[in-house]
């Protein structure tokens, strides 16, 4: 079974700097998905930014980018610029592409403070 | 285009009591999950079924059961709720097409379970 790991349940940035949030995984599968979810205080789950596992160039999405590493099975995820808006629990998912059901397996969360 | 609904947002029900969770999706996903959040724990699968007529086990089955009424719809039931279910529900959706999945999961706003 898959599992994914985030190391940081919290981390604190001054607006306008960048923060890293850090994810690893384990699988023996080739072919997979990988996921950074967004949730506010109003609990809605946003997708942030997905990688696909055979794709060598890191996703990017505005000021979201991530640096997927498939060997060392890490994918974190870079926040730059960062808003007030970005306050919120991050979530890292693992989807597999070997069992039915497109299942997402998630980490426990991060969660993210931005300070004035 | 209201994407996933569920209801209702807000539920508290006395030890022994059961209730059923309604999720609705207007998508036309194949796809449909049911998962719970409890803190420091992430998201957890309980059920999800593929495409319609087929339901399957997830990470945390125990105490509930699943209906897919129809490709739109897809309920959670507690028939003895149990003061270990309380927890946030999120129901989710997501397309398959030509048996390949395609990306994120779109989930639904959740419903805030307490059991006393």
């Amino acid at each position: 079974a898959q599992t994914v790991t985030q190391s940081q349940p919290e981390m604190s940035v001054q607006e306008a700097e960048t923060v890293t949030l850090s994810c690893t995984y384990d699988t023996s599968e080739s072919d997979y998905y990988l996921f950074w979810y967004k949730q506010p205080p109003s609990r809605q789950m946003i997708l942030v930014i997905r990688q696909e596992a055979y794709k060598q160039q890191n996703a990017t999405e505005n000021r979201f980018s991530v640096n997927f590493q498939k060997a060392a099975k890490s994918f974190s995820l870079k926040i730059s610029d960062s808003q007030l808006g970005d306050a919120a629990m991050y979530f890292c998912a693992y989807r597999s592409e070997e069992t039915s059901g497109s299942r997402l397996t998630f980490g426990e969360g991060t969660q993210l403070t931005v300070n004035p | 285009n209201a994407g996933v609904t569920q209801t209702p947002k807000f539920q508290v029900l006395k030890t022994g009591q059961s209730m059923t969770l309604q999720c609705a999706q207007d998508m036309n996903h194949n796809s449909m999950y049911w998962y719970r959040q409890d803190p420091g724990m992430g998201l957890r699968l309980i059920y999800y079924s593929a495409s319609e007529g087929t339901t399957d086990k997830g990470e945390v089955p125990n105490g509930y059961n699943v209906s897919r009424l129809n490709k739109r719809e897809f309920s959670l039931r507690l028939e003895s709720a149990a003061p270990s279910q309380t927890s946030v529900y999120f129901c989710a959706s997501s397309e398959r097409l030509a048996g390949q999945y395609l990306y994120e999961q779109y989930f639904g706003p959740g419903t805030r379970l307490t059991v006393t």
